[in-house]
């Protein structure tokens, strides 16, 4: 069974920095891409960033490019967001999702965690 | 970027009445080559993660009930629940993953 478990939310001061992180397991991990979507509260979805299997392709959102970082640790089944310079729009569930991959390529995410909860505010 | 756009953003359908949601992109989502259109959706239920229901524009998941169905292609989808039930009730996003990914703003489901 597919199992992703998300970490390292909490409460951040403006400026700050959280990283987060994603532990799989259930699947290959090192054959999968990966994202980070958030849901400010009451909100719609976000997609935050991706990163593909090897971590050599790295895409972001333009709310988030130049300040939050995705990588991962195939070695560790683990993926990671590094969040710095923190604003209080960023307050949100993270979620890290898997995307269904065939051997061509990776499309619609087809796994999701439960989700942290990162609250920026002074 | 692909914008996605859902009507309406809340929708009140009878239980056992049909429910439908609508999906528009700003650019086709059909991949020629393979002519398959790269439009997913989700329900959402308040305190959960998004469950997939339907990939590729009309592709049900397993486990996901018949009455849900996904239509529609290039730029235009639709999601149809032929048969509304309690358990219904939820947040429903269509997704496309043609480039990268964006979500619509969603559209909430209630009970009338």
């Amino acid at each position: 069974e597919v199992q992703l478990v998300e970490s390292g939310g909490g409460l951040a001061q403006p400026g700050g920095s959280l990283r987060l992180s994603c532990a799989a397991s259930g699947f290959t991990f090192s054959s999968y891409s990966m994202n980070w979507v958030r849901q400010a509260p009451g909100k719609g979805l976000e997609w935050v960033a991706y990163i593909n299997t090897r971590g050599s392709t790295i895409y972001y959102a333009d709310s988030v490019k130049g300040r939050f970082t995705i990588s991962r640790d195939n070695a560790k089944s683990s993926l990671y967001l590094q969040m710095n310079s923190l604003r209080a729009d960023d307050t949100a569930v993270y979620f890290c999702a898997k995307r269904y991959c065939d051997t061509r390529a990776c499309y619609y995410l087809d796994h999701w965690g439960q989700g942290t909860l990162v609250t920026v505010s002074s | 970027d692909i914008v996605m756009t859902q009507s309406p953003d809340s929708l009140a359908v009878s239980l056992g009445e049909r429910a439908t949601i609508n999906c528009k992109s700003s650019q086709s989502l059909l991949y020629t080559s393979n002519n398959k259109n790269y439009l997913a959706w989700y329900q959402q239920k308040p305190g959960q993660p998004p469950k997939l229901l339907i990939s590729w524009a009309s592709t049900r998941e397993s486990g996901v009930p018949d009455r849900f169905s996904g239509s529609g292609s290039e730029t235009d989808f639709t999601l149809t629940i032929s048969s509304l039930q309690a358990e219904d009730v939820a947040v429903y996003y269509c997704q496309q993953y043609f480039n990268i990914i964006t979500f619509g703003q969603g559209t909430r489901l209630e009970i009338k």
